[in-house]
């Protein structure tokens, strides 16, 4: 299975502070069609997943534009410009270019 | 718009058979442009596919659950089932029914519509 590492694993932030979330693959995740299916998820407390980014870079319908994904092969970043309360939660990437599908252990993100 | 509900037992004795159902409303489990997958979260939070189904009969599982996993789909309700069987205390969990796209380009995106999860705990 390809193996999702995420760091860091607990991201105290500032409210109005940027935060970056990085996600490593063990393999390419370059598809045969040559997109990558790399996301983004949030999952607030008390709720379930909820998608944020699709294909590396795409924000879902009502996404803030304060969220943005980036990267490429292996390596990728969920950047939140700017910190807001709402944004508390934990953020998974997921894989979806391999069967079976995976996800990264999760970012804790939190307010100081 | 489109929601899912998990329902099922909360507790399930080791060794038994885990049932689960998740009820659509909103879109067609049957329309094709979709597929209706299981995503199990446990309680450290880590998330795991455990597979999903299409076209009401064409199914994925993990390769690493295949053996215990049955999907099945009841078109006529609008639901889609999860049976696990053998279970351990390792497979308690919560347990998501979540919609993903079957269009070109879209089926490794994950899923858009997640319900809200019921947890199974297995213990005697």
């Amino acid at each position: 299975d390809v193996v999702m590492t995420q760091s860091p694993l607990s991201l105290p932030v500032t409210l109005g502070q940027p935060a970056s979330i990085s996600c490593r693959s063990s393999q390419s995740l370059v598809y045969s069609d040559g997109d990558i299916y790399l996301n983004w998820f949030q999952q607030r407390p008390g709720q379930s997943p909820r998608r944020l980014i699709y294909k590396v870079s795409n924000r879902d319908s009502g996404v803030p534009d304060r969220f943005s994904g980036s990267g490429s092969g292996t390596d990728f970043t969920l950047k939140i410009s700017r910190v807001e309360a709402e944004d508390v939660g934990v953020y998974f990437c997921m894989q979806g270019t391999h069967w079976p599908w995976t996800f990264g252990q999760g970012t804790k993100v939190e307010i100081k | 718009q489109v929601q899912l509900q998990e329902s099922g037992p909360g507790l399930v004795q080791p060794s038994q058979t885990l049932s689960l159902t998740c009820t659509v409303s909103g879109a067609s489990i049957s329309s094709g442009a979709y597929y209706w997958s299981w995503v199990r979260q446990y309680p450290g939070k880590g998330l795991e596919w455990i597979g999903y189904i299409f076209y009401s009969d064409n199914t994925y599982y993990n390769p690493s659950l295949k053996s215990r996993v049955t999907m099945s789909a009841d078109t006529s309700k609008n639901q889609f089932s999860l049976k696990l069987t053998s279970v351990t205390a390792a497979d308690t969990a919560v347990y998501h029914c979540a919609r993903g796209s079957l269009a070109a380009g879209k089926k490794g995106c994950g899923m858009d519509v997640w319900g809200q999860g019921t947890t199974v705990t297995v213990s005697s």
